[in-house]
């Protein structure tokens, strides 16, 4: 089946750098990539949708400067969490839209110190 | 908007036992809809999905059915194992690969020997 690798699945970083988190499908082409935040015992917030080749659509409230998004490839989209705080800290998950559905990575644990 | 809600956890049940997990949607439209199962430090594994209303998803004992007229999809299982802990998430989307997936809030379910 379709497989969406997610990397780092863990990354600890100090306050005021950035970290970069990559979502990339193995097997198939997802022209839409999508890239969500959980924070704990909550449910998934969708903070932007990545479309291959142009500007990502970023949901309400969600600021695009502080978090980047590049989707520069079929096959992989890459979102950089700029200026890190403390209250970045989350998990951060990506999913893939391919021809079966939706395929999700197994998320990043970001720790900002 | 679409929205998706969903029985508040936790639900702790003992292993062999009847679970049913209660879901509701709001969309407009014929959207398709999902059961996640997410374990703890994991992300997200599709467990079933219905496409339109009458559809019946099933996979490893559980099953939900797509019922247009009470707008829900129920998630169930006959036997509960241990193995069966963790977070559940029902979700909605549109029917193509732009179309974000809407989460509910997830419920937790424990299953004791």
């Amino acid at each position: 089946g379709a497989v969406v690798s997610q990397h780092p699945s863990r990354v600890i970083c100090k306050s005021g750098t950035s970290v970069k988190i990559e979502c990339r499908s193995l097997d198939f082409q997802a022209t839409t990539m999508f890239w969500y935040r959980q924070f704990p015992k909550q449910s998934l917030m969708l903070m932007a949708t990545s479309n291959e080749g142009s500007k990502a659509t970023y949901e309400q409230g969600v600021e695009k400067d502080k978090f980047l998004i590049n989707h520069a490839s079929l096959t992989l989209s890459t979102l950089t969490v700029t200026s890190a705080h403390p209250e970045d800290s989350s998990f951060y998950i990506c999913s893939a839209a391919g021809t079966d559905g939706y395929t999700f990575g197994s998320g990043t644990r970001l720790t900002v110190v | 908007g679409n929205s998706v809600t969903q029985m508040e956890g936790p639900v702790t049940l003992s292993e062999e036992a009847f679970l049913t997990i209660n879901c509701t949607y709001t969309a407009t439209g014929y959207p398709s809809l999902f059961w996640y199962v997410q374990y703890p430090g994991e992300g997200l594994q599709l467990l079933l999905k219905a496409t339109k209303a009458d559809d019946k998803g099933s996979n490893k004992g559980f099953e939900a059915t797509y019922r247009k007229e009470t707008t829900s999809f129920h998630l169930e299982k006959g036997s509960v194992q241990v193995s069966d802990s963790a977070v559940y998430f029902c979700a909605l989307s549109g029917k193509t690969s732009y179309d974000k997936v809407i989460f509910g809030p997830g419920t937790s379910l424990s299953v004791i020997p």
